[in-house]
């Protein structure tokens, strides 16, 4: 069954610090992996948009990795501010279905 | 360029009613999906239209179903409302196909309650 998982499911960080979220999928074949940020009670933003051919992408102080044999993607963000408190939704695009897989989502804190 | 816009943005409901949900896509986007958003299950696609025609579905029951405009407009329509069925839904729009590489504009949501 072609899954999406995230973790942490939370988190708590300190304004000003990194912190890196993680998925995993099993979504096979794959075609595409976005990143999300998702506010609360509004729609989720794209952050990024990944192939498989694509290791690396960076949005601002968001950089997303890809490692398509492995099946795991990250999500970095650098010198958190408070305003990075979200949601963060890492999506998989399934080939062949022409589907989107979505995973549970990471809810990220940042205090000051 | 305006943005995707849905109405109404809030809405409550009975058991056993109706609902109608609209969504207009950024203007030139020809893809419009739907999706419902509860904090149990998370995004779970409903379906998506193109060029007026729906191209593909998620695992939901009958009683929802959408159209799309030949201005891509669209609406999403749940008969028979259960309580189950409150929740935020999500429509979004672009250019291509929606599980493609263009990006998927969102719209704010239609909060709907039933009671």
């Amino acid at each position: 069954k072609n899954q999406v998982e995230q973790s942490p499911q939370s988190l708590i960080i300190l304004e000003g610090k990194n912190c890196t979220l993680q998925c995993n999928y099993t979504v096979s074949p794959f075609s595409n992996l976005r990143w999300y940020k998702q506010d609360t009670g509004r729609g989720p933003v794209s952050l990024t948009i990944m192939t498989f051919s694509e290791n690396t992408k960076s949005n601002g102080r968001y950089t997303a990795t890809l490692d398509a044999d492995t099946k795991q993607s990250s999500l970095h963000i650098t010198a958190s501010q408070l305003s990075d408190s979200a949601s963060y939704i890492c999506v998989v695009s399934e080939e062949y279905g022409n589907k989107l897989v979505f995973g549970a989502g990471t809810i990220l804190r940042v205090k000051s | 360029k305006a943005g995707v816009t849905q109405t109404p943005r809030y809405l409550i409901k009975t058991r056993g009613q109706q609902v109608t949900l609209s969504c207009s896509p950024i203007s030139g986007h020809r893809s419009v999906s739907w999706y419902q958003q509860t904090p149990g299950q998370g995004l779970q696609f409903l379906f998506e239209y193109f060029s007026e025609t729906q191209r593909n579905k998620g695992n939901f029951p009958g009683r929802f179903s959408g159209r799309q405009f030949s201005n891509s407009r669209s609406e999403m329509n749940v008969s028979t409302l259960e309580l189950g069925d409150s929740a935020l839904y999500l429509c979004a729009s672009s250019l291509g196909r929606g599980y493609g590489t263009d990006t998927q504009y969102f719209g704010p949501g239609t909060r709907l309650t039933v009671l």
